[in-house]
């Protein structure tokens, strides 16, 4: 069974600094895994995806890598900025459902 | 649709009340999926379609929900004599095909019971 863990569950950071969220998996044997990002009162916005195949995905200022054989993916957010602040959540995909992470809450302090 | 859809956005109901959510998903997406998040808890997988048919429905909580999707495209959540502990945002994500694709979430449908 698909076990997805994040820690520390909270962040908090002045503006610009580099960020790196853990996440961890027990099954390494996953379709895919996710990032999302969720705000206050609404629902979760896909960030990145990393198919089992690959390594790393980027988007902007968001990078995310998975390494499969040690269970952990990273999302990586260089030069942080307040409009950044929201909860972060990690899924594993297996063939057909997403486990999450109870997620990581960063908040960053102009 | 540009987005997932669901309705109500806010629902409040007397425990012991039937209650339905609705969820149009993304146009041409075959996979479904239902979540669950009580406050301060992370999401919790229901139920998921692919086309009409439900493979998983090892989430569902207990006998009392259940879900349908009709024409590979709207899916109704139903939750039978609600109890206090079903209050939650009810999540609601669709992708092209289940597994190994992003997956798309809607607003989420916020289930009050008292």
């Amino acid at each position: 069974k698909q076990e997805v863990t994040q820690i520390p569950a909270a962040l908090s950071v002045p503006e610009g600094e580099n960020l790196v969220l853990n996440c961890s998996f027990t099954d390494s044997a996953i379709y895919n895994l996710q990032w999302f990002r969720q705000d206050p009162g609404k629902g979760l916005t896909s960030l990145l995806l990393i198919q089992s195949s690959q390594r790393e995905q980027t988007s902007g200022r968001l990078n995310a890598s998975l390494d499969k054989s040690s269970g952990r993916s990273t999302l990586y957010i260089a030069a942080s900025q307040p409009g950044d602040s929201a909860t972060y959540l990690c899924a594993g995909g297996g063939s057909e459902k997403l486990v999450f992470g109870k997620g990581m809450k960063l908040t960053v302090n102009p | 649709g540009a987005g997932v859809s669901q309705s109500p956005s806010n629902k409040v109901t007397e425990k012991g009340k039937d209650v339905e959510l609705r969820c149009d998903p993304i146009s041409g997406h075959t996979a479904l999926y239902w979540y669950r998040q009580r406050l301060g808890q992370g999401l919790e997988f229901l139920i998921y379609f692919q086309g009409n048919s439900a493979p998983d429905k090892s989430g569902l909580p207990s006998d009392r929900f259940s879900a349908e999707r009709t024409g590979e495209s709207v899916s109704t959540l139903t939750i039978q004599r609600t109890q206090q502990e079903d209050s939650a945002v009810y999540l609601c994500a669709s992708s092209f095909l289940a597994g190994g694709n992003t997956i798309y979430f809607g607003e989420g449908s916020w289930l009050t019971v008292v």
